[in-house]
């Protein structure tokens, strides 16, 4: 059974620039899940795609968003930039219905805006 | 709003003695809880949710709506306890879409 990949797994980028994050989810799930983790804190929820359509945001401006593929890999896209989108962005995939709670986690990428 | 308080950044612990990691919520409705855990140079990865009402680990968690708490234990803390830990709550069919908490740093010594 394959787990959650991300990549890249660290990035640097200066502010106003734009970036795509990849994530394929684990042999038979079909939901992922992206979140925020800034350093010392918890993961931040910024959204969740379930077969191809966004299904739930968190408290993330517009320009943070996603596409899920018929393979179920994603990818998190964010424009413009800021200093404060440094963080480390988790993916998570999970099967659907009663088994969604169970996430399964990717290493991250590391992303740094200078 | 902050749903989920880990008031402990650290807890330092000696091996063979109990050790409990607080975790406080908020929310109106009937959460679903869980506890994660990072341990070193590996994965997030789900210790326990409190549906299940099950022992990983030697670890458990009772959910106490009055107290709004789901506080995790462990009686006899060992080496290989040490790791970062996660409280998350997740609201009423918001399936996977969890609200952590900060985190509590648990190092257990010799």
């Amino acid at each position: 059974e394959t787990g959650v990949t991300q990549s890249p797994t660290h990035l640097i980028k200066t502010r106003g620039q734009q970036v795509t994050l990849r994530c394929s989810s684990q042999s038979g799930h079909n939901t992922v899940s992206w979140y925020q983790q800034a350093l010392g804190q918890g993961p931040q929820f910024i959204f969740q795609y379930y077969r191809e359509e966004e299904n739930g945001r968190g408290n993330f401006p517009p320009r943070f968003s996603g596409l899920q593929f018929p393979n179920y890999s994603s990818e998190l896209n964010v424009n413009a930039l800021e200093l404060d989108d440094s963080a480390l962005y988790l993916c998570a995939s999970s099967r659907g219905g009663a088994e969604s709670e169970k996430l399964f986690f990717g290493s991250g990428t590391q992303l740094s805006v200078l | 709003a902050q749903r989920v308080t880990q008031p402990e950044k650290l807890l330092s612990v000696f091996k063979g003695a109990p050790v409990e990691l607080k975790c406080n919520y908020s929310y109106s409705g009937s959460p679903e809880l869980f506890w994660y855990v990072q341990y070193s140079r590996q994965r997030l990865q789900l210790l326990l949710r409190h549906i299940s009402r099950e022992s990983i680990k030697g670890f458990t968690a009772d959910l106490n709506k009055g107290e709004t708490s789901f506080h995790l234990k462990k009686p006899f803390a060992q080496e290989e306890d040490s790791a970062m830990y996660y409280c998350a709550l997740s609201e009423t069919d918001s399936w996977g879409k969890l609200q952590f908490g900060a985190g509590t740093q648990v190092v257990v010594t010799p």
